[in-house]
């Protein structure tokens, strides 16, 4: 079993549509990362966590610790946030090491 | 503009060759971190270097080797390349190195080995 598991894999949205992409790991961790990776490949980090939740503009990432659960929010979706959104973990004190999930594949179709 | 800079962003080889990948990282940050993306892996985390020194290796291959430099440049020397090699190579940035900080990412360099 993979230590991070995102579904869904792949994600088609209408403009406008409240959209949810969920993360679930196995391990302990220090911190979780949201990534957004668009066509072309840069990649951009857009929240690390490691408690509660946080928001910034349209997007939202919360974390439950307990139920080793993370999830990213977008509201009012628009297709600029067509990109693969991607989960990575900080497992474990002290580490440096990040362990990624597969990524979401977003479209928003206008 | 993250303003980490990585060059090349296109690398084509041929099996068996050595090249050389650069990273600058942003302006004041200490710490930087190489990933490798394969459509088959996804990203895995190679290596990273703080103000100089190695502080963690991932699955970093014998083959590949880093290091950091005084102005804090780093380069990603990857050796007797193999087709399977061929992947998306990013190189990130954090101010102190520690596992709570954001990271910044270059934009890549795309190795193709033929």
């Amino acid at each position: 079993k993979n230590e991070v598991e995102q579904s869904p894999q792949n994600l088609t949205a209408q403009e406008g549509e409240f959209i949810t992409i969920n993360c679930s790991y196995s391990v302990g961790i220090s911190a979780l990362h949201w990534l957004q990776q668009h066509p072309g490949g840069g990649i951009v980090s857009l929240f690390m966590l490691s408690s509660g939740k946080k928001k910034h503009g349209r997007l939202i990432a919360t974390i439950n610790i307990q139920e080793k659960h993370s999830s990213l929010h977008i509201t009012a979706s628009h297709p600029r946030d067509s990109a693969v959104y991607i989960c990575a973990l900080n497992s474990g004190a002290g580490s440096y090491q990040l362990t990624f999930g597969k990524g979401t594949k977003l479209s928003v179709i206008p | 503009d993250s303003g980490v800079t990585q060059t090349p962003k296109h690398l084509i080889t041929a099996t068996g060759q050595r090249v050389t990948l650069r990273c600058s990282p942003r302006s004041g940050d200490l710490s930087v971190y190489w990933y490798q993306q394969s459509l088959d892996q996804g990203l895995q985390f190679l290596i990273q270097y703080y103000n100089g020194e190695e502080r963690a290796k991932g699955n970093i291959l014998e083959r590949f080797s880093a290091q950091q430099f005084p102005d804090l440049h780093s380069e990603l020397n990857l050796s007797s390349l193999e087709l399977g090699d061929s992947a998306l190579y990013f190189c990130a940035s954090s101010q102190s190195g520690l596992p709570y900080e954001k990271l910044f990412f270059g934009s890549g360099t795309q190795l193709s080995v033929l």
